[in-house]
């Protein structure tokens, strides 16, 4: 399967606890977004690399969130000290922008639930 | 910031009817336009798109119309199909793409 892959699927934490998430983008796409979808709504920007640097971040990201994507690959979404409000699916996409390639390529999603 | 509207949120139409649906955009730098279908628990998958200098574009039953000066443009559906059936969404790319809250289609058989 060559398209953006995301893991884990589903994931149920307890209030407080941290979590992780890994999206692993469409081999060669230099850009990497997250977004966050709640019920019966459209995905939300929340923030955007170009290769390893991060460029944006929406104000939707609290200091509660971080992302990384050492390598320019793969990237991760963490969560500190969860929320209930928190609970969501975090939906990463990727495009080759480098390429004036504006098509946005989304993953299956990470299905969070705080209790 | 970019801000997206679209309408309406929900549509039935009967199978074989057209289905439209309509957006509006803020950022005049806004300059590509994808549409997004999402079936339920699915991922959304890229339907059509159109960027700034085109204004209409078509792919099978499928065609997108927009309007620079008005900011807005909108979704087609011609022969709709119970396939058919999913929310469907909007959005405006300033380099991060803004979505509009959605419209859930229904065709009846």
């Amino acid at each position: 399967d060559t398209g953006v892959s995301q893991n884990p699927r589903h994931k149920i934490t307890k209030r407080g606890q941290n979590v992780t998430f890994r999206c692993d983008p469409i081999s060669e796409h230099n850009r990497l977004y997250w977004y966050r979808q709640t019920l019966g709504q459209g995905p939300e920007f929340l923030t955007y690399f170009q290769n390893e640097a991060q460029l944006e971040k929406s104000r939707l990201l609290s200091d509660r969130f971080s992302a990384e994507r050492p390598k320019g690959s793969f990237s991760t979404l963490e969560i500190q000290r969860t929320e209930q409000g928190d609970s969501a699916m975090y939906l990463c996409a990727s495009s080759d922008r480098d390429r004036g390639q504006n098509e946005q390529y989304f993953g299956p999603g990470t299905r969070l639930t705080v209790t | 910031g970019e801000n997206v509207e679209q309408h309406p949120s929900t549509l039935s139409v009967q199978e074989g009817d057209s289905a439209v649906i309509k957006c509006t955009y803020s950022d005049s730098a806004s300059n590509y336009f994808p549409w997004y279908k999402q079936e339920l628990g699915k991922r959304p998958q890229l339907i059509i798109d159109i960027r700034s200098n085109v204004g209409e574009k078509k792919d099978q039953r499928i065609a997108v119309t927009l309007n620079k000066t008005a900011k807005h443009f909108s979704l087609h559906i011609t022969e709709t199909q119970p396939e058919d059936s999913a929310v469907y969404f909007c959005a405006a790319d300033d380099y991060k793409l803004s979505f509009g809250a959605g419209t859930t289609v229904t065709v009846r058989a």
